[in-house]
């Protein structure tokens, strides 16, 4: 089985400021893990993925996450946010155990950098 | 990556009828799944369609509401039959063409009236 949670439904920050978006995950075997973000009236953007080796990743748009076996989490973060930045984002995870390619998402959170 | 266009973007129909969505994707790629998603809400996975066999249905979702076709590897139909307003949402396909990620197509909005 395999699952993830977004504990956090909307986080604000202000522009300039770091931004972090948390994402715990749970499988039975060894994760794949997935950032997605999702502008409104538009379908859900890649940003970055873990599968193995560095447990820091670097993503699109400045976007990075680190992924922590010990905590099963994969944060995403960002060092200096912007307006634009301000959407819907999605964490995801597959286990490597399974053959059918699925993906579980979580329920998401909302973003909002205020100028 | 892969570049999907889906049509029709949005769409409002009336209730009792049927609706067909395509999803076009600019390489072949075998893993192609649809999705069902409320504005602001998570994604439901509705069935997975690689070309070559019957699509495989999540729990809640069965063929005779959801039909599928998978004709080639560049290429998927969704319809939702007898539509009613709980039918109302984005439909959203998506193509896994590597080790995990899949790439999401915009989407249609769907409103039944």
């Amino acid at each position: 089985a395999q699952s993830v949670a977004q504990p956090e439904d909307q986080v604000n920050v202000a522009e300039g400021n770091p931004l972090t978006v948390k994402c715990t995950y749970s499988v039975s075997g060894n994760p794949y893990l997935f950032w997605y973000v999702q502008y409104p009236n538009r379908g859900l953007q890649f940003l970055l993925k873990y599968i193995t080796g560095d447990n820091l990743v670097k993503g699109s748009y400045g976007f990075e996450a680190e992924f922590n076996k010990s905590q099963t989490s994969f944060h995403l973060k960002k060092p200096s946010a912007l307006v634009s930045d301000s959407a819907l984002y999605f964490c995801a995870v597959r286990d490597d155990s399974s053959n059918d390619y699925k993906l579980s998402f979580g329920a998401g959170t909302t973003v909002t950098v205020r100028a | 990556s892969a570049v999907i266009s889906q049509k029709p973007s949005r769409d409002i129909c009336q209730r009792g009828t049927s609706l067909t969505i395509q999803c076009q994707v600019d390489s072949q790629v075998t893993m192609m799944f649809w999705y069902r998603q409320q504005p602001g809400q998570s994604l439901t996975l509705i069935a997975t369609a690689n070309q070559g066999s019957e699509a495989t249905y999540e729990s809640g979702f069965v063929i005779d509401k959801f039909p599928i076709s998978r004709p080639n590897l560049t290429f998927s139909t969704l319809t939702v039959s007898n539509m009613s307003p709980e039918d109302s949402s984005i439909y959203l396909c998506s193509v896994s063409p590597g080790v995990g990620e899949q790439y999401f197509g915009p989407g249609t909005r769907l409103t039944v009236t």
